[in-house]
This record gives C-alpha cells, structure tokens and sequence, in this order.
C-alpha cells in the first residue's frame, strides 16, 4: 500500500524566508510517480511540480526546488524567498505507474499549512 | 485551454437527501478522477472514470456511485446522505495515461445538516 507523510503540520515565516516542506513515502513499486499541490484558501488544488522515481536529479523552477532521495524516501520541496501569496496549504502525493495495475489514483500526505506573515 | 469545471460550487442538504455532482474535464482529458477532503479524513479517493468505465474505486460505501459521458463529462452521485459526507468534493482530470499528472477542478463543497 502507499503511505505519505508529512510531519509538519504547520509553518509560519516572515516574507522573504525560505519554507522547506518534507514528505517521506511508502511504496513497493520501483515506478512511481510523486506530485506537489497547493491549496489556496478558494480550495482548487493547484499542480506545482512532478517527479518519477527513475530521475532524482532535483531542480528549480523560479522560487520552487525540490530534493528527491530515494534512498530515504524523501521528496523535499523548498520555496525560496517566500511571499505573501505562497500562503496555502501544500500537499505531497504518491502515485504507483505499473503497467498491468488498475490503482489509478493519488494518495496524498495529510498537507502542511504555511502561513507567510509581511 | 480551460480548466477544470465543476458544479454546483457550493451545496446545502439535509440528512436523507441524495446530492448529484457534475466535473467537465480538460478538453482532450478521458479520465475524470474524484476525491473527498474533510479536514479528519484528509484527501481520500473515491473512483476513477476512463472512456465511461469506472476503472478503479476506493474505500467508500456504495452510497456513492458515479459516471461518466462519452463526452467525458462525470457525474457523482452520493444517496442518503449522513451528516459525515458534508465535505469538499474534488475532481481531477487526466489523459489518462498512468504517467500523467491530475489536474483539479475549484471543488463543490457540500454541507449536510
């Protein structure tokens, strides 16, 4: 079964401050799939980034990075130079990619609220 | 391209009452996905609809039911509703392709009294 955890949460920073968000996963497949979403107070969940397990090299999209180590089963995610309008909840999830499974679905972490205070 | 669309936004029933929810996806998108948020809960999911099929389902009674068009347009359907089914209701959509990323609808939020 997969199972993702993310331990914090809630976070409160001073605009400006970089907010790391951590999710730690659970799964027995070697492919797989793991998403960051955004949850602004209006509800939509909002798709920031993507990752497979075959490519650990991490990345940064303007204020956003993410840390992936499958040998921890960690999938970090980093906002950098935080704003007010970062303000949200944020979501970790977990989706298994095997080729003869019906299991279509996310299975998300319990989200990280991050407050960004001016 | 537009987004996700979903209606009604917002839903008021009482207990006993059946509520039908409506997710147009992505132009393009065949897979039309549906997920339940309370804040004891979290983000669950409930099924998943490829080309009309209901090609997977999670863990919840079968007081909820759904479908989808063959213009890929999905419908979920919860009867007899309890006070525990008040939530925001959200619907994804995809390719359908398990490498592709879900895409979300603004969520209906419904409220059982």
């Amino acid at each position: 079964a997969q199972k993702v955890t993310q331990a914090q949460t809630e976070i409160s920073v001073v605009e400006k401050e970089d907010v790391t968000l951590d999710c730690v996963y659970e799964t027995r497949d070697t492919t797989y799939y793991l998403f960051w979403y955004k949850q602004p107070p209006s509800g939509e969940l909002v798709f920031l980034i993507r990752r497979n397990s075959f490519d650990e090299q991490n990345e940064i999209s303007g204020r956003y990075s993410w840390n992936f180590q499958k040998s921890t089963s960690s999938f970090n995610f980093t906002i950098t130079a935080s704003q007010v309008v970062d303000s949200a909840v944020y979501f970790c999830a977990l989706s298994e990619a095997r080729v003869r499974s019906n299991d279509y679905k996310l299975s998300f972490g319990a989200g990280t609220t991050v407050t960004v205070r001016a | 391209k537009a987004g996700v669309t979903q209606t009604p936004r917002y839903l008021i029933k009482t207990r006993g009452q059946q509520v039908t929810l409506s997710c147009s996806p992505i132009s393009g998108h065949r897979s039309v996905s549906w997920y339940q948020q309370t804040p004891g809960q979290g983000l669950q999911f409930l099924f998943e609809y490829f080309s009309e099929t209901q090609r997977n389902k999670g863990n919840f009674p079968g007081r909820f039911s759904g479908r989808q068009f063959s213009n890929s347009r999905s419908e979920m359907n919860v009867s007899t509703l309890e006070l525990g089914d008040s939530a925001l209701y959200l619907c994804a959509s995809s390719s359908g392709q398990r490498t592709d990323t879900q895409y979300f609808g603004p969520g209906t939020r419904l409220t059982v009294l």
